[in-house]
């Protein structure tokens, strides 16, 4: 079984570009949640998705947007990239929402670099 | 508020046994989860506790307290392999079943 997908792995963008980041879960899984990892504030949350609809969404501004497709792939937008926007972008897929124990299978991540 | 607890860094020796402890204060709780983190790599599930008490998986063992709003991951046996960056995530049960919230992680390093 195919694990969590990304693309693509590596991004070099300048400041005030915008850029598009996608996520394949696996086979089945219907939620999709999206991280940013910095190394000064870790792995913070970013948005999920559940059957093509956004579930929840961190404290993040609106540059920062998502959404999902009839086939659970997603895909997340960043609009007028700041300098401070450069990080690893992680997916995570689930099986279902709402179970007491919904382990998250995370993607390889895309590392994004804002010049 | 949301906050997340853990020791940056720790240092251990191959063989013996480290305990990497995290505290927690959320709003909501639905479960601790545990996951390892190579440089460069994705994170990996390690453990999950939503009752209080032991989950013990070979050579890792999670506890939970949820009164304390406290966790340790213990491993034991350690190998070389296991240096590695250790996160801690709490499911707040006011948000969506999908979203965790992270602690900054423990850098392990084990040496020889």
């Amino acid at each position: 079984k195919a694990g969590v997908t990304q693309t693509p792995r590596y991004l070099i963008k300048t400041r005030g570009q915008q850029v598009t980041l996608s996520c394949s879960p696996i086979s089945g899984h219907r939620s999709v949640s999206w991280y940013q990892q910095t190394p000064g504030q870790g792995l913070q949350f970013l948005f999920e998705y559940f059957s093509e609809t956004q579930r929840n969404k961190g404290n993040f501004p609106g540059r920062f947007s998502g959404r999902q497709f009839s086939n659970s792939r997603s895909e997340m937008n960043v609009s007028t990239l700041e300098l401070g926007d450069s990080a690893l972008y992680l997916c995570a897929s689930s099986l279902e929402v709402g179970a007491k124990r919904n382990e998250q299978f995370f993607g390889p991540g895309t590392r994004l670099t804002v010049l | 508020g949301q906050n997340i607890d853990q020791p940056t860094e720790m240092t251990a020796t191959e063989g013996a046994i480290v305990q990497i402890n995290c505290t927690y204060q959320t709003s909501g709780f639905n479960g601790l989860f545990w996951y390892q983190q190579h440089a460069g790599e994705a994170p990996t599930f390690l453990s999950y506790n939503v009752l209080d008490g032991l989950e013990e998986k070979g050579r890792f063992s999670s506890f939970l307290s949820r009164s304390k709003g406290y966790s340790y991951l213990l491993l034991k046996e350690l190998q070389m392999k296991d240096s590695a960056s250790y996160l801690c995530a709490v499911r707040d049960s006011r948000g969506s079943q999908g979203n965790l919230i992270f602690g900054k992680g423990t850098k392990l390093s084990v040496k020889p």
